[in-house]
């Protein structure tokens, strides 16, 4: 169980256009979803918090006009880097929370991630 | 302000030796840790947990103790095997349910 998907694996565009990343919870209802970033060699940076039906926390320094976060229901959250710029490149990686889940309901499952590269 | 560290960077040990890993916390209010796994190229995985009332946990081939009195945190692995070999990451569940990460150590298993 607590399988978390992401969508695409990997993604190429060119500057200033739009890239869309999805984060599914495939087994469990996820109420809490987390977005990081990670740069190589470097551990995970939290970018946003969201939970189902409401607006995404944003960390400091977060852009959330860039980085829209979209978490409209209890399996799917999205990610979606707007007028992306080559140093946007990075590996994005979900994490979902799922508060059912008996003896692990603070626990983050995380995604496979999403390698982005913009031109 | 509060942090999650580790002490070593890298670790090469033998295939089939154990291997320690460790962490050192600094939120005395962390209530809840856990240790992930991450591969080349893939997301963290969930290896094993463990809450503040309790001093070791085991799973398969791997422990996680608990020192809350220093503040220390260590997952060990028995028989490390190649596929053992990957960066391993501490966190840290604050009271405001939020992950800290450590920086993460390598473990690199040699044939």
């Amino acid at each position: 169980g607590a399988v978390v998907s992401q969508h695409p694996s990997r993604v190429i565009c060119k500057s200033g256009t739009s890239v869309k990343i999805e984060c599914r919870s495939l087994d469990f209802q996820a109420t809490t979803m987390f977005w990081y970033r990670q740069f190589p060699k470097k551990s995970l940076m939290l970018m946003a918090t969201s939970n189902e039906g409401s607006k995404a926390t944003y960390e400091q320094g977060v852009e959330k006009d860039k980085f829209l976060i979209n978490h409209a229901s209890l399996t799917l959250s999205t990610l979606t880097v707007t007028s992306a710029h080559p140093e946007d490149s990075s590996f994005y990686i979900c994490s979902a929370r799922g508060e059912w889940l008996a003896g692990h309901t603070d626990t983050q499952y995380f995604g496979p991630g999403t390698r982005l590269t913009v031109l | 302000g509060e942090s999650v560290g580790l002490h070593l960077p890298t670790l090469s040990v033998q295939e089939g030796d154990n291997s320690i890993i460790n962490c050192a916390y600094s939120n005395s209010a962390s209530d809840y840790f856990i240790w992930y796994k991450q591969e080349s190229g893939k997301g963290p995985q969930f290896i094993i947990d463990i809450r503040s009332n309790m001093d070791k946990r085991q799973g398969q081939r791997v422990t996680v103790l608990l020192n809350k009195t220093v503040k220390h945190l260590s997952l060990q692995i028995a028989a490390t095997q190649p596929g053992d070999s990957a960066v391993y990451f501490c966190a840290e569940n604050n009271a405001g349910n939020m992950l800290t990460f450590g920086g993460g150590t390598r473990l690199m298993v040699k044939p």
